[in-house]
């Protein structure tokens, strides 16, 4: 079965200095992989995705997450923080449903908090 | 532009009864999905919905029931509600393509079992 681990609660970074959420996952076949962020009340929304092809995909917000296979990582990355990216992050991976579907398992979230 | 929509924001219940919670799509996504958000947990798939008429269990399906009759509405109910079941509910949709694609999600239900 599809998991993914993210191993910090939360992550504390000062304004202006780069910023790293971790994500490890584990996958029977091909990773699809995803981000998501939660602001306060309300829903998820979609940060980014990595299904193939480049190991560096760029998202919304400035963000971008790093693939590695060999190391089971998808950490969430963005080089210079902002206090507005105080957030829940969550990791995600897709586990198959039928022919062209696709459901999310999610990771537990890590909060993080940008200082100024 | 309304995308999806949940209803309501918040609710109050006692053990015991029986509470709907409601989800709308304005795209035609073919899949739809309710999930339970809770501390430590992260989100959990309670059930999906591929079609109308088509629905499965997800993680934690138990005291759960879902209905897909129309392609634009995934309601979820609680059959007796349960001090357990207090949780943020979100539903979201995706589109039926040949690749992963991302779900979009509803603003959540605040639901409260006492």
């Amino acid at each position: 079965a599809q998991s993914v681990a993210q191993p910090e609660d939360q992550v504390n970074v000062a304004e202006g200095n780069p910023l790293t959420v971790k994500c490890t996952y584990s996958v029977s076949g091909n990773p699809y992989l995803f981000w998501y962020v939660q602001y306060p009340n309300r829903g998820l929304q979609f940060l980014l995705k990595y299904i193939t092809g480049d190991n560096l995909v760029k998202g919304s917000y400035g963000f971008e997450a790093e693939f590695n296979k060999s190391q089971t990582s998808f950490h969430l990355k963005k080089p210079s923080a902002l206090v507005s990216d105080s957030a829940l992050y969550f990791c995600a991976v897709g586990d198959p449903i039928m022919e062209y579907g696709n459901k999310l398992v999610f990771g537990a979230g890590t909060i993080l908090r940008v200082k100024s | 532009d309304a995308g999806i929509t949940q209803s309501p924001r918040y609710k109050i219940t006692e053990t015991g009864r029986q509470v709907t919670l409601m989800c709308h799509q304005t795209w035609s996504h073919s899949y739809m999905f309710w999930y339970r958000q809770d501390l430590g947990h992260g989100l959990r798939l309670i059930y999906y919905s591929a079609a109308a008429d088509i629905t499965d269990k997800g993680e934690v399906p138990d005291g759960y029931v879902v209905s897909r009759s129309k392609t634009e509405n995934f309601p979820l109910t609680l059959e007796s509600a349960t001090r357990s079941q207090t949780s943020v509910y979100f539903c979201a949709s995706s589109e039926r393509t040949g690749g992963y694609e991302k779900l979009f999600f509803g603003s959540g239900t605040q639901l409260s079992v006492l």
